[in-house]
């Protein structure tokens, strides 16, 4: 079965440095996706960034960016410049096909708190 | 307007009780799913719709039952409410793939929080 690990339950972060957050995922499929989602304490999850297992450069979105290390089957999420409005908890997902159809396995979570 | 709607965003209710949350969506995407948000567990599948006469189980749809009502609205019922089903429950939409490694990325709705007392 596929997995999803996060193995930082909280981080911290000074405002306007960048933070690394860890995902490392366990699947034997050939193609596959991986995503962060954000979720701020008013509860809405938000999509930040996808990477595809074919994708041979790192995704970027904004400050967001995916350090993607295939052979070590990790998907880290780097937050460049952080801000107040980044304290939140993150996700990582992975796109599962099961039967035919596709679906996303998610971690249990990073929270992030950034600190003035 | 948001694309993905739920109703209602909070819902106290007692054991036994049957209560219906729903989900719209405005984004005109196909693929409908019901999640369920647990602290230290992230989010875990409870139901998903690919269309209309599609329905499928997810990992955690024992109490649970729903129901696709048009392409727009899928509904999640709890027939019999129990103490642990209290969470937050999320509605989640996603197009159909396109070419291979497309990402189908699945927008959520803001959540509903339910507490069965």
């Amino acid at each position: 079965a596929q997995k999803i690990t996060q193995t930082q339950p909280g981080m911290f972060v000074q405002e306007k440095e960048a933070v690394t957050l860890d995902c490392t995922y366990d699947t034997s499929d050939q193609s596959y996706g991986l995503f962060w989602y954000k979720q701020p304490s008013s509860g809405e999850m938000i999509f930040l960034i996808y990477q595809g297992s074919y994708d041979e450069q790192n995704a970027t979105e904004g400050r967001y960016s995916l350090n993607f290390q295939k052979a070590r089957k990790s998907a880290n999420l780097v937050i460049s410049a952080s801000q107040l409005g980044d304290s939140a908890m993150y996700f990582c997902a992975m796109r599962e096909v099961s039967g035919g159809y596709n679906k996303l396995i998610f971690g249990a979570g990073t929270r992030l708190a950034v600190h003035p | 307007d948001a694309d993905v709607t739920q109703t209602p965003r909070n819902r106290i209710t007692k054991t036994g009780k049957r209560i219906m949350l729903e989900c719209s969506q405005t984004k005109g995407h196909d693929r409908m799913y019901w999640y369920r948000q647990d602290p230290g567990l992230g989010l875990r599948l409870i139901y998903y719709s690919f269309d209309v006469k599609d329905i499928n189980k997810g990992e955690i749809s024992d109490g649970y039952s729903v129901s696709r009502q048009a392409q727009a609205k899928f509904s999640l019922s709890l027939e019999s409410a129990i103490p642990n089903q209290t969470a937050l429950y999320f509605c989640a939409t996603s197009d159909l793939p396109g070419l291979a490694f497309e990402t189908d990325t699945q927008y959520f709705g803001p959540g509903t929080r339910l507490t069965v007392l």
